[in-house]
């Protein structure tokens, strides 16, 4: 495998399920990315880890969880979700740079996720 | 505060036409950088370029051409000779300079380029 893999890419759940979104980076990367896309809005970022460690959390639901065990692996743990949280969710990598220099993000394919 | 903008919500072109996609930031930090992805029907996002703000030199690769200008807070991105494999979303993205881990994406431009 090689880039970022997210696993499955598709899901369908209802609002009392609980389930996780899978995210795996081959990339020796040391930051990875949440991120919600909803038809026609810009990509929300949601959580960003770098080294392990969260450190953005933009105002999500606590229904949303995510985990990051260690630098290649990113998780997001859902349960009691609402049918507006239907959307592509997208996983990125990207390697934190020093210093004056910079870092694109590299995505995976997304998850297609359906909340009825 | 930091906005990324492009105005043009689809756009459809016949193959082999020349197409500029639109972007507008708005940004008070003095080092930023700039992102093109590319979204095709698949959903992964592709990157495309980069440029930082102190690097207004246009960039050509290929049938995609770069146009960052500074004065206008624009960075405007232009396929020639377009092709259907073209069809896609693209977005602009800014990155703040000081922090490494917060992109502003805009709300991306669709294009349909037909045969």
């Amino acid at each position: 495998e090689t880039g970022v893999t997210q696993t499955p890419r598709h899901l369908v759940m209802g609002m009392t399920n609980k389930k996780s979104l899978k995210c795996e980076q081959h990339l020796g990367h040391n930051a990875m990315y949440w991120y919600k896309q909803s038809a026609k809005k810009p990509l929300e970022l949601m959580f960003v880890y770098s080294l392990e460690e969260r450190v953005e959390n933009n105002s999500v639901p606590s229904r949303f969880s995510p985990e990051c065990p260690n630098s290649s692996h990113l998780f997001l743990h859902l349960h009691t979700l609402q049918p507006e949280d239907s959307a592509l969710y997208l996983c990125a990598s990207s390697q934190t740079a020093s210093g004056s220099s910079y870092n694109e993000q590299f995505f995976g394919p997304g998850t297609r996720l359906t909340v009825l | 505060a930091q906005k990324v903008t492009q105005a043009q919500t689809e756009i459809s072109v016949v193959e082999k036409e020349d197409v500029t996609l639109d972007c507008v930031y708005e940004t008070r930090d003095t080092t930023y950088y700039l992102f093109w992805y590319k979204q095709p029907p698949s959903g992964e996002l592709v990157f495309l370029i980069r440029r930082n703000s102190f690097d207004e030199q246009n960039e050509i690769s290929g049938r995609y051409s770069w146009n960052f200008q500074k004065s206008t807070s624009s960075f405007n991105f232009t396929i020639t000779a377009s092709q259907v494999v073209d069809s896609a979303v693209y977005f602009c993205a800014l990155l703040r300079g000081y922090n490494f881990n917060k992109f502003y994406f805009g709300s991306g431009t669709k294009l349909n380029v037909k045969p």
